[in-house]
Formats: C-alpha cells, sequence, structure tokens
C-alpha cells in the first residue's frame, strides 16, 4: 500500500524566507505525485503535479517541487514566501494505472508572518 | 470551471441520527470520492465510487456507507452518528485514470452531539 509521510507539521516563516516542505512517499512502482494546498476557509486544490519527463516541476504561484526518485522525495520549494502564503499543504500520491485513489499526507500547516 | 458541490458547510446532528451528506459535480467525472480531514491526521479515503453503482472501501470505512444512484452525485451516509464521526468531510471528483487531478468541495463540517 502507498503511504506519504511530511516531516513538518507546522512550519513558522518570515516573509520573503525561502520555503522548502519535505514529502516522501513510499511504493514500489512508478507513481504520480501531487501537491495540494488549502487556504483558510477554502477548498482543497491543486498546487502543482508530476506525472513523468523533467523532475523540476512548476506550479502556480511561484511554487516548484523537485521529483527524486532514488529517495522517494517531492520536496515543495517556494524562494520567497508572502503573507498570502499561509496555507495547509497536502503531498499526495497515487498509480498511474487503473483507478487508485490519492493517498494524502498529514499536511503541513505553513504560517508567514510580517 | 469545474464545480465540486456539497450540500451543507455545516451540519449539527445528534447521537444515532441517520446523516446524508451530498456531493453534486458537474463535470462528468467518472470518479467521486469522500475524504474526511481531522487536524494531524491529513485527509483519510472513506469510500470511492468509480461508477453508477460502483463503491470501493477506502481506509476507514467503518460506520459508513455510500449511494452513487447518478453520475454527477455521490452521497455519504452515517447510518448511526456517534460523536467519533465528528470531522470535516470532503467529497472530491476526477476523470478516469485518476493522475487526472481530483477537484474538491468547499467540505461539510459536521459536528456530532
Amino acid at each position: 500500500a502507498q503511504s506519504v509521510s511530511q516531516h513538518n507539521h507546522h512550519v513558522i516563516l518570515s516573509e520573503a524566507a525561502s520555503l522548502e516542505l519535505g514529502c516522501n512517499y513510499s511504493y514500489g512502482g512508478t507513481v504520480n505525485l501531487f501537491w495540494y494546498v488549502q487556504y483558510p476557509g477554502q477548498h482543497l486544490q491543486l498546487l502543482l503535479k508530476y506525472f513523468s519527463g523533467d523532475p523540476l516541476v512548476k506550479g502556480i504561484k511561484g511554487f516548484e517541487a523537485e521529483f527524486i526518485k532514488s529517495k522517494f522525495s517531492f520536496n515543495l520549494r517556494k524562494p520567497s514566501v508572502q503573507w498570502s502564503d499561509t496555507a495547509e499543504y497536502f503531498c499526495a500520491v497515487n498509480a498511474p494505472s487503473g483507478n487508485t485513489p490519492l493517498v494524502f499526507g498529514k499536511g503541513t500547516r505553513l504560517s508567514v508572518i510580517a | 470551471d469545474v464545480k465540486v458541490t456539497q450540500s451543507s458547510r455545516y451540519l449539527v446532528k445528534r447521537t444515532g441520527e441517520k446523516v446524508f451528506l451530498e456531493c453534486v459535480q458537474d463535470m462528468d467525472h467518472e470518479n467521486m470520492f469522500w475524504y474526511r480531514q481531522d487536524p494531524g491526521l491529513g485527509l483519510r479515503l472513506i469510500y470511492f465510487s468509480y461508477d453508477v453503482k460502483m463503491k470501493e472501501k477506502g481506509d476507514i470505512p467503518e460506520g459508513y456507507s455510500v449511494s452513487r444512484e447518478k453520475k454527477e452525485r455521490f452521497s455519504l451516509i452515517l447510518e448511526s452518528a456517534s460523536t467519533n464521526q465528528t470531522s470535516m468531510y470532503l467529497c472530491a471528483s476526477s476523470f478516469v485514470p485518476t493522475s487526472y487531478e481530483a477537484f474538491f468541495g468547499q467540505g461539510t463540517r459536521l459536528t456530532v452531539v
């Protein structure tokens, strides 16, 4: 069975600081990888996804993630955070074949302070 | 714009009541999902459906059932609500295969008293 680990439960950063949120997954085969974000009071929305090809994936709002197959990792990065990035971030994985639902990590709450 | 609409944002129910949570999507997606979201536990899959009248158990199906009579509608049923089912419930939908992005509703915050 697939599982996803997010290393940080709560991260607090000052505006303009750089962000890296860790995500590791456990699955033996090929995977699809996703980062979702949930802003306060809003629904989950997709930040970025990786299926194949270039392991460095760019998403919305200046976020990017790098897939490192040897480390089973898909860390999320942003060079300079803003107050509006305050949200909860979820890493998710599923298998590309068949109808396998997303398996989510426990989430990382990001608080950006002025 | 894809819309996944959950019938209620907030619900308060009594222990032992039968509770229906409704979800409708407008993008003709084959797949629909119910997750529950709890602080520190992330999202856990309750049930999903990949076609009308088809359902599959997720990781935590105990105490829940689902119904999918029409493609656009997926209902979550708590047969006899208990306080440990107090949670945020999220509905999602996607195309087949599930490598397509899943779209989420706003969530229903259910409190069982």
